[in-house]
């Protein structure tokens, strides 16, 4: 079955400090990889995502993440946090016909002045 | 376009009561999707339409769930018989059928507080 684990259920960071969250899936083909982040109180909001080509995407405010099918894993990168991207970070798989995601339990950032 | 809105967007309620969630997707979009989330944990698949038709039930919904989108446009879940292990934050998302993998657009969620 198709899963995807977050091993981070937190993470702090100083504002300007280099960010990388991880996430690892499970599934059989390429599967397609997606970030989204949720501010309190908001749903969630497309960062990036991977369908096929360059395995390193960039995405809106910032963040990048790279796709690397021999370690089964599509982590996010951001050089400089701000304090603005506190907030919780979800990856998600989509399969073939990709009509639904598969998401992670999160990473909840937490950015220090 | 205002993106995808769900209505209300908090909702307590007592054990036993029935409550309605409504969600407008984008318009264009003939894919809708209700996902559940509880606190501390990701987004869990509930029910996927594509136009009007339900396509895909989880087995999370049980049969005190209903969901609806009778004319391929605005959506309706109901639950009935609230418990408080329904307490959780639900989330319309919408897409559009063709556009590459699907890209789901997520509302800001209906958060439901069952006393």
């Amino acid at each position: 079955a198709q899963s995807v684990t977050q091993p981070d259920i937190h993470i702090t960071v100083s504002e300007g400090a280099s960010l990388e969250l991880r996430c690892n899936y499970s599934y059989g083909a390429t599967p397609y990889l997606f970030w989204y982040v949720q501010s309190p109180g908001q749903g969630l909001q497309l960062l990036l995502k991977y369908f096929s080509g360059d395995t390193l995407v960039q995405g809106i405010k910032g963040f990048e993440a790279e796709f690397k099918r021999s370690q089964s894993s599509f982590n996010l990168r951001k050089p400089s946090v701000h304090w603005s991207d506190a907030a919780e970070y979800f990856c998600a798989v989509g399969m073939d016909s990709s009509y639904k995601l598969i998401f992670g339990s999160g990473t909840r950032l937490l950015v220090r002045p | 376009d205002t993106g995808v809105s769900q209505d209300p967007r908090h909702k307590i309620t007592k054990r036993g009561q029935n409550v309605t969630f409504r969600c407008d997707p984008i318009s264009e979009h003939n894919r809708l999707y209700w996902y559940r989330q509880t606190l501390g944990q990701g987004p869990e698949f509930l029910t996927y339409f594509q136009n009007e038709a339900q396509l895909e039930k989880s087995r999370l919904l049980s049969d005190r769930f209903s969901a609806e989108r009778p004319k391929g446009s605005f959506s309706t879940l109901e639950i009935q018989r609230t418990e408080q292990g329904d307490s959780a934050m639900y989330l319309c998302a919408s897409s559009l059928q063709g556009s590459g993998a699907n890209v789901l657009t997520f509302g800001a969620g209906s958060r439901l507080t069952v006393l």
